[in-house]
């Protein structure tokens, strides 16, 4: 059984930083493009990012582009979000989710399994 | 970057009967449309992908036509475990992978 964990979510104040970390098991985890999705409180869903299974090719949000930062490391089934100049819009819910593809451009984009999600504040 | 727009934003339907949420892209993205469920405090669920296969698991009163700029999920004798949010997505341009702002299907 395919399984996603999220960690790393909390309270930050505006401008800070936070790492979010999203484990895998149940899967060949190199062989899946994997993205970052949030959920605003009581809003809809978001695409936020996107790393390719090798971790070679990775895409972002505009709303994101320059501040957050994802990388995998394979050999330990993990995909990070590394979030910089954090702001009060970036309060939401962060779903890690895995695409059918391992490849983005060209790939089968739409997501079949996603982790419960972690809850990142930002507030002062 | 793609819009996707979801109507209605809330239906209203009573168990037993068929519910049919429709999604519009601002332009064409083929068949690369997904559907997913959400129940409130859960993460989605993928229902059906490229427009109208359904995804494993997923019973066949579930069902998605369309391609181009419109696309339908059906719904076919709603159970008591199909009220929820619903969203599509698209795929086919990654700037960005868009999804609706939902349709909630309420009970009536």
């Amino acid at each position: 059984e395919v399984q996603l964990l999220e960690s790393g979510g909390g309270l930050v104040q505006p401008g800070g930083s936070l790492r979010l970390s999203c484990t895998g098991s149940g899967l060949t985890f190199r062989s899946y493009a994997i993205s970052w999705v949030r959920q605003a409180p009581g809003k809809g869903l978001e695409w936020v990012s996107i790393s390719s299974g090798s971790g070679a090719n990775s895409y972002y949000a505009d709303s994101v582009r320059g501040r957050f930062t994802i990388s995998r490391d394979n050999s330990k089934n993990t995909l990070y979000l590394q979030m910089n100049g954090l702001r009060a819009d970036d309060t939401a819910i962060y779903y890690c989710a895995k695409a059918f593809s391992e490849f983005v451009l060209g790939g089968a984009i739409f997501f079949d399994h996603w982790g419960q999600g972690t809850l990142v504040t930002v507030s002062s | 970057e793609i819009v996707m727009t979801q109507s209605p934003a809330t239906l209203s339907v009573s168990p037993g009967e068929r519910a049919t949420l429709s999604c519009r892209a601002s332009q064409s993205v083929g068949s690369n449309l997904a559907w997913y469920q959400q129940k409130p405090g859960q993460p989605p669920r993928l229902l059906i992908y490229d427009a109208s296969t359904r995804a494993t698991g997923i019973p066949a009163r579930f069902s998605g036509v369309g391609s181009g700029t419109e696309f339908t999920l059906t719904i076919s004798s709603l159970q008591s475990e199909d009220f929820a949010v619903y969203y599509c997505q698209q795929y086919n341009n990654w700037r960005p992978y868009s999804f609706g702002q939902g349709t909630k299907l309420e009970i009536k």
